[in-house]
């Protein structure tokens, strides 16, 4: 079947522009999550949803990010006022149910100018 | 807090030779999962396999297995008969079972080269 889809694959925005960023997971999985993954890191965890709704947003590292999804499936990670420190590959990964094998999406890659 | 270190930066082998990726890990729960991925310049993080701490078995996948030691909290990977598609970082992560972060945390990563 089909895997994770992200899109865009690649964006360029402006400091201080809004971004949204889109996943689209594996069909019948109720867990989504997203992460970050900057320059020579491993990915660090942003948020995770159950369902519709945001079950752990512990990893936002502030106010300017913001997740949605509203129908348990496709989900949409925005970033407000984007600064040049919020460039970095985002990650989107989905599992069947909590804490089970997480697959991943290829992932979009922000370049804030 | 559960971290994940990975401590070789970058390896590099010959095509055939067998390597073995380290990682060691920090938690207070006894009960978790461990998992390694592979991303390629594609960026795509592929699953390679999974560990249940509560299995005292080693996972296997092919060429692929592990060697868990959870006394000493340490979870390495050993590639038998290296190919050039092996070529990637390879990524330790780990997630308790029960309570704490929901999400993956992981290594910084080994990027391991093979050379024909």
């Amino acid at each position: 079947g089909a895997g994770v889809s992200q899109t865009p694959s690649n964006k360029v925005t402006e400091k201080g522009k809004y971004v949204e960023l889109r996943c689209d997971p594996i069909s019948g999985h109720t867990a989504l999550y997203w992460y970050r993954q900057s320059l020579g890191q491993g990915p660090e965890f942003l948020i995770y949803f159950q369902g519709t709704g945001a079950a752990d947003d512990s990893g936002l590292p502030n106010d300017r990010f913001f997740a949605v999804r509203p129908e348990g499936s496709v989900s949409t990670l925005k970033i407000q006022r984007t600064e040049r420190g919020d460039s970095a590959v985002y990650l989107c990964a989905s599992s069947l149910e909590s804490r089970e094998t997480q697959y991943f999406g290829p992932g979009t890659r922000l370049l804030v100018l | 807090a559960q971290t994940v270190t990975q401590s070789q930066p970058e390896m590099s082998v010959q095509e055939a030779e067998t390597v073995t990726l380290s990682c060691t890990y920090d938690t207070s729960e006894s009960n978790y999962y461990l998992f390694w991925y592979k991303q390629p310049p594609s960026r795509q993080m592929i699953l390679v396999i999974r560990q249940e701490a509560y299995k005292q078995q080693n996972a296997t996948e092919n060429r692929f297995s592990v060697n868990f030691q959870k006394a000493a909290k340490s979870f390495s990977l050993k590639i038998s008969d290296s190919q050039l598609g092996d070529t990637a970082m390879y990524f330790c992560a780990f997630v308790n079972s029960g309570g704490g972060a929901d999400g993956l945390t992981f290594g910084k990563g080994t990027h391991l080269i093979i050379q024909p």
